[in-house]
């Protein structure tokens, strides 16, 4: 089956304790995205990567690392929590191929930073 | 920078009506796509529609339809015939090629029976 997957789905940490969050597609798409989302703010974009070793900032990417060692993982890393890291966060993924530009998503992991 | 305005909160309809959802962007570039996610209470992201800006011609899925409207920017999605599992929160979002992702802050639809 065709899927995003993402871990842990909920997570309850305490401030400065790093932690990864993994994403993971079996679709072999080449873009990969992290987003955060918040009440009233929707989906906003944390990190995005164009393919393998190509990663770029969102609009929020402050507090939050990302690599791309492979096509198909892209961890997010909290390197040290805070509390306004709480929040529900996505990983999605797209073809990039021409026109078909849809992001497929993952199911969400819920992050609680005491 | 682009940007993405839904100006409607939360929005209401009773079952079999329809309800259209307003969303305006902001953008520089001439091609982008432009979609719209429903997001049910389970949180799992479905996409809805798509549309091209280069294609003038509306996109249509089922009984989900949108009007583009290039020159003012604006993108909106019209659910007829509306039912029970369409209760969600709907995003717009605008993809820029080759540069981020955009999502507007949503709206929040209940479908009454």
């Amino acid at each position: 089956e065709a899927q995003v997957t993402q871990n842990p789905r909920y997570l309850i940490t305490v401030t400065g304790k790093k932690l990864t969050v993994t994403c993971s597609q079996n679709m072999n798409h080449e873009y990969m995205s992290w987003y955060r989302q918040d009440p009233g703010l929707g989906l906003r974009q944390i990190y995005y990567s164009m393919n393998v070793e190509v990663t770029d900032k969102g609009d929020v990417p402050e507090g939050y690392k990302v690599s791309r060692k492979e096509k198909r993982n892209f961890p997010l890393i909290l390197e040290s929590p805070s509390p306004n890291q709480t929040s529900l966060y996505f990983c999605a993924s797209s073809p990039r191929q021409g026109m078909t530009d849809t992001q497929y998503f993952g199911p969400g992991t819920r992050l609680t930073v005491l | 920078a682009q940007t993405v305005t839904q100006s409607q909160p939360e929005m209401s309809v009773q079952e079999a009506e329809t309800v259209t959802l307003s969303c305006t962007y902001d953008t520089s570039e001439n091609n982008y796509y432009l979609f719209w996610y429903k997001q049910p209470p389970s949180r799992q992201m479905i996409l809805v529609i798509r549309q091209e800006a280069y294609k003038q011609q509306n996109a249509t899925e089922n009984r989900f339809s949108v009007n583009f409207q290039k020159a003012a920017k604006s993108f909106s999605l019209k659910i007829s015939d509306s039912q029970l599992g369409d209760t969600a929160m709907y995003f717009c979002a605008l993809d820029n090629y080759g540069q981020n992702f955009v999502f507007g802050p949503g709206t929040r639809l209940s479908v009454l029976p």
